[in-house]
């Protein structure tokens, strides 16, 4: 089975530019999750869905992050307009049900911004 | 709150050396304990848990032991090999929740 999927794997942009990471999540899965990891502040937490519907978006850093799941198998989480401290790697992770133990994470997005 | 401290890196090992990798936590109730691996350009991945005081959870020679009296998940492989060489996160999830709370991660080298 494919794991979860997310593109592009590195992106390189200016500041001020939007960017767009996408998430493809393991099938069958109904959780997702969109995680930040900086040397500074490690693992964060920034935005879970439940069913396609967000449940928890505290980690969301500010306005200029957003995130939609408008299907069970696709997700995006947009910064506009992007900054250099939004330099960092960005995980998505699945998994089923509500409350669950293991996550699947994909390989990451690596954001610079210059 | 929930929070996880492990032991700082870098860790640097010689092959078939002994790995112990340091974590405790403070969290209300009974959390589910686990540790994540993360080799170089990958994502993480689950490497073993424990949902109760007393679990032993282990996989590929890894072990970790859930001591609630100690809040502690310590892990430990007895003979490391070069590919075991990544970032260990210990991790925690309160009972009945979503949210992993992550250490900070362990780097550890494995030299041949």
């Amino acid at each position: 089975d494919a794991g979860v999927i997310q593109s592009p794997r590195h992106e390189v942009t200016e500041m001020g530019q939007e960017v767009t990471l996408r998430c493809k999540p393991i099938s069958g899965h109904n959780s997702l999750f969109w995680y930040r990891q900086t040397m500074m502040r490690g693992l964060e937490l920034l935005i879970y869905f439940n069913n396609n519907v967000p449940i928890d978006d505290s980690g969301m850093p500010e306005d200029r992050f957003s995130a939609k799941m408008p299907n069970a198998s696709f997700s995006t989480l947009k910064i506009q307009p992007s900054e250099p401290r939004d330099s960092a790697v960005y995980f998505c992770a699945s998994t089923r049900g509500r409350t669950t133990y293991e996550q699947y994470f994909g390989p990451g997005t690596r954001l610079t911004v210059t | 709150g929930n929070s996880v401290t492990q032991m700082e890196g870098p860790v640097t090992l010689s092959e078939e050396a002994f790995l112990t990798i340091n974590c405790t936590y403070t969290a209300t109730g009974y959390p589910s304990l686990f540790w994540y691996v993360q080799y170089p350009g990958e994502g993480l991945q689950l490497l073993l848990k424990a949902t109760k005081a007393d679990d032993k959870g282990s996989n590929k020679g890894f072990e970790a032991t859930y001591r609630k009296e100690t809040t502690s998940f310590h892990l430990e492989k007895g003979s490391v090999q070069v590919s075991d060489s990544a970032v260990y996160f210990c991790a925690l999830s309160p009972f009945n929740d979503y949210k992993l709370s992550f250490g900070a991660g362990t780097t550890v080298t494995v030299r041949a």
